[in-house]
């Protein structure tokens, strides 16, 4: 399995982002993705899940109505577009997915190294 | 949301000593209907993404040393080193997956004394 994002920037408050993590290794299309992020030197934030098929999503309270999760699963791809964005939302964002084991989709078994979004003017 | 709480917030080990993590929940994450804790405890070495240690409370994930044990149940749980290696400094984390949203704790760090 291997997980690998991109699309992280410095990006000035009220502006826009959009992340991207290519997954390999496994049946993308059959399994749930996440967005975790962490703020330098804080702890661990999820911030969005999506079902397999894309049409099941759900958002922190802190990011709805802001990102956007998506997913393009002929292309084994996972998205996050983030809109009007705030100093708060400076952050490593990571990409996620579940234990091959636990129907669970919120045990986190395998992460991306991460992309670094700052907002700040 | 469930509020994870660790205590303490970091601690300092000497080499081959035992480190023990507490992780308090706000409300219980022990399903009855399988009687399984989810409870799952994460390690993340500076600069790395986080790594699955323990799941279900107390099940090691496959390669974990088995100097790390996890237990507990309901409310109340614990991560034990049972003799700290130098590889083991860093920040470690607790997470409910009983519900939506999951949530974690402040996070550990363990340093060597």
């Amino acid at each position: 399995v291997q997980l690998v994002e991109s699309g992280g920037g410095l990006v000035q408050p009220g502006g826009s982002l959009r992340l991207s993590c290519a997954a390999s290794g496994f049946t993308f299309r059959d399994v749930s993705m996440t967005w975790v992020r962490q703020a330098p030197g804080k702890g661990l934030e999820w911030v969005a899940n999506i079902k397999p098929d894309g049409y099941e999503r759900y958002y922190a309270d802190s990011v709805k109505g802001r990102f956007t999760i998506s997913r393009d699963n002929a292309a084994n791809s996972l998205y996050l577009q983030m809109n009007s964005l705030r100093g708060e939302d400076t952050a490593v964002y990571y990409c996620a997915r579940r234990h091959s084991d636990s129907p669970s989709w919120s045990l986190f078994a395998y992460w991306g190294q991460g992309t670094l979004v700052t907002v700040s003017s | 949301d469930i509020v994870m709480t660790q205590f303490p917030d970091s601690l300092a080990v000497s080499l081959g000593e035992r480190a023990t993590i507490n992780c308090k929940s706000s409300q219980s994450v022990l399903y009855s209907s399988n009687n399984k804790n989810y409870l799952a405890w994460y390690q993340q070495r500076a600069g790395q993404p986080p790594k699955l240690l323990i799941y279900w409370a107390s099940t090691r994930e496959s390669g974990v040393p088995d100097r790390f044990s996890g237990s507990g149940s309901g409310t109340n749980f614990t991560l034990t080193i049972s003799s700290l290696q130098a590889d083991d400094v860093a920040l470690y984390f607790c997470q409910q997956y009983y519900n939506t949203p999951p949530t974690f704790g402040q996070g550990t760090k363990v340093e060597m004394k």
